[in-house]
């Protein structure tokens, strides 16, 4: 069964401290990882990783994949109480001729002033 | 603004009832996806279709189905709901069916059986 596993499944930081999410899958035919944001709506896309060792960027927020651990990390530096949100992984897995897209459980990222 | 719409935002009903939900996916989108969000279970992938055709099917119950209709809207049909059926219901929508593809989400229904 595909599986994605996120941790911590909740974190309590500073403003200013740098933070790192977690997300291990299991997944046949693997075809790329996504990072959402999702606040008190809908989630918003971040990051979309396909390819092994490569470190997406923007602004704060970086995420690298390994794909012969299957796992990757999303980084946020000098976090700010806007960042505050639930971190969505997804993995995206192609099976009998289907995309299908498995989510994690999320961390809940709180950043206190 | 994702550009996906979704109607009703709200949705309080009886067990028992059967409703509709509504997804316009982004202008060129050919792909829907339907989620559920429960504070117990998750985001869980309930369907996808494409360009009218179901391409992918999750954990969708039986009680539920789903169409795309020539105009590419899609709507996600809950029938003899129960109480566990409350949830948010996501509808996200991507340009083509192959992988890679970034998906991008409406604002969601949310749904209340009681």
């Amino acid at each position: 069964e595909d599986k994605v596993v996120q941790s911590p499944l909740s974190l309590v930081v500073h403003e200013g401290d740098t933070v790192t999410l977690n997300c291990s899958y299991e997944v046949t035919n693997f075809r790329s990882l996504l990072w959402y944001k999702q606040e008190k709506k809908a989630p918003t896309f971040l990051f979309m990783l396909t390819s092994s060792g490569i470190e997406k960027k923007s602004g704060r927020l970086s995420s690298i994949l390994d794909k012969k651990e299957l796992f990757s990390i999303l980084n946020i530096t000098a976090t700010q109480t806007g960042d505050s949100a639930i971190y969505l992984c997804a993995v995206e897995a192609f099976s009998r001729g289907a995309q299908k897209l498995v989510f994690g459980q999320g961390t809940r990222l709180t950043i206190n002033p | 603004d994702s550009g996906v719409t979704q109607t009703p935002k709200h949705l309080i009903t009886a067990t028992g009832q059967r409703v509709t939900l509504r997804c316009s996916p982004r202008s060129g989108d050919l792909s829907v996806y339907w989620y559920q969000q429960s504070l117990d279970q998750g985001l869980q992938f309930l369907i996808q279709y494409y360009n009218g055709e179901e391409r992918a099917k999750g954990n969708i119950l039986e009680r539920f189905s789903a169409q795309q209709f020539p105009d590419l809207h899609s709507e996600l049909n809950l029938s003899s709901l129960e109480l566990g059926d409350s949830a948010l219901y996501f509808c996200a929508s991507s340009a083509t069916q192959q992988g890679g593809e970034t998906q991008y989400f409406g604002p969601g229904t949310r749904l209340l059986v009681l």
